[in-house]
């Protein structure tokens, strides 16, 4: 079965540049979520979408900002990147709000 | 307070053994609960919703006290394959934020 599809996989950025990380949800899932993960930590929510439209925001720093495009994917711009960013970033879909299914995630490093 | 808290453990089990996790919730208008496993460097894989009436599906049972605020995971006749971190996820008060627990991490010994 088709998964969450997230790209890239591994991202490496120095300071102060900007990252765009790329998420496609499972087909016909219609909500898409972002969560950070820093390493022995917790995923935290950073910010969801229903259709197309922010349905939820989290602890997304002001730096960053996602949208959901027409065809439901999402893209997560992060600019001005800090040390402290470097973390692993998780998209997950579901149809509605209901059970997320994650993808594989990916490895920001910022130098 | 963190909206859902987990015992980190660590929980060291031999095989066979029965083990068992709880979490709790500081939100009594959340409607949403899952457990969670995640192994090392990987993504969070769904393991269960919480129904209300409790669920079980082969080793594993979740159960909801909407009383107490937290839900349980019991996982019966444990294997090694089972060792990974066991995370619980509720929602918020609007249907479309969810929050980890911080994680519960099994080990299954041989």
């Amino acid at each position: 079965a088709a998964g969450v599809i997230q790209s890239p996989r591994h991202l490496i950025k120095e300071k102060r540049e900007t990252a765009t990380l790329k998420c496609y949800p499972i087909p016909r899932h219609d909500t898409v979520y972002w969560y950070q993960q820093g390493p022995g930590q917790d995923p935290q929510f950073l910010i969801s979408f229903y259709e197309k439209m922010q349905s939820d925001k989290g602890s997304i720093p002001d730096r960053f900002s996602a949208q959901q495009f027409s065809d439901y994917h999402s893209e997560l711009n992060m600019s001005s990147l800090e040390l402290g960013d470097s973390a692993l970033y998780f998209c997950a879909s579901s149809f509605q709000p209901n059970e997320q299914f994650f993808g594989p995630g990916t490895r920001l490093t910022v130098l | 307070r963190k909206e859902v808290e987990q015992d980190p453990g660590p929980f060291n089990v031999p095989e066979g053994a029965t083990v068992a996790f709880n979490c709790t919730y500081s939100n009594s208008a959340s409607q949403s609960f899952f457990w969670y496993r995640q192994d090392c460097r990987k993504e969070p894989k769904l393991l269960m919703s919480v129904y209300s009436s409790g669920n079980e599906d082969g080793r594993f049972t979740a159960q909801l006290n909407r009383a107490s605020q937290y839900i349980s995971l019991l996982i019966r006749d444990s294997k090694l394959s089972d060792s990974a971190t066991y995370l619980c996820v509720v929602n918020g008060n609007t249907g479309n934020q969810f929050y980890f627990g911080t994680g519960t991490s099994l080990t299954v010994i041989p």
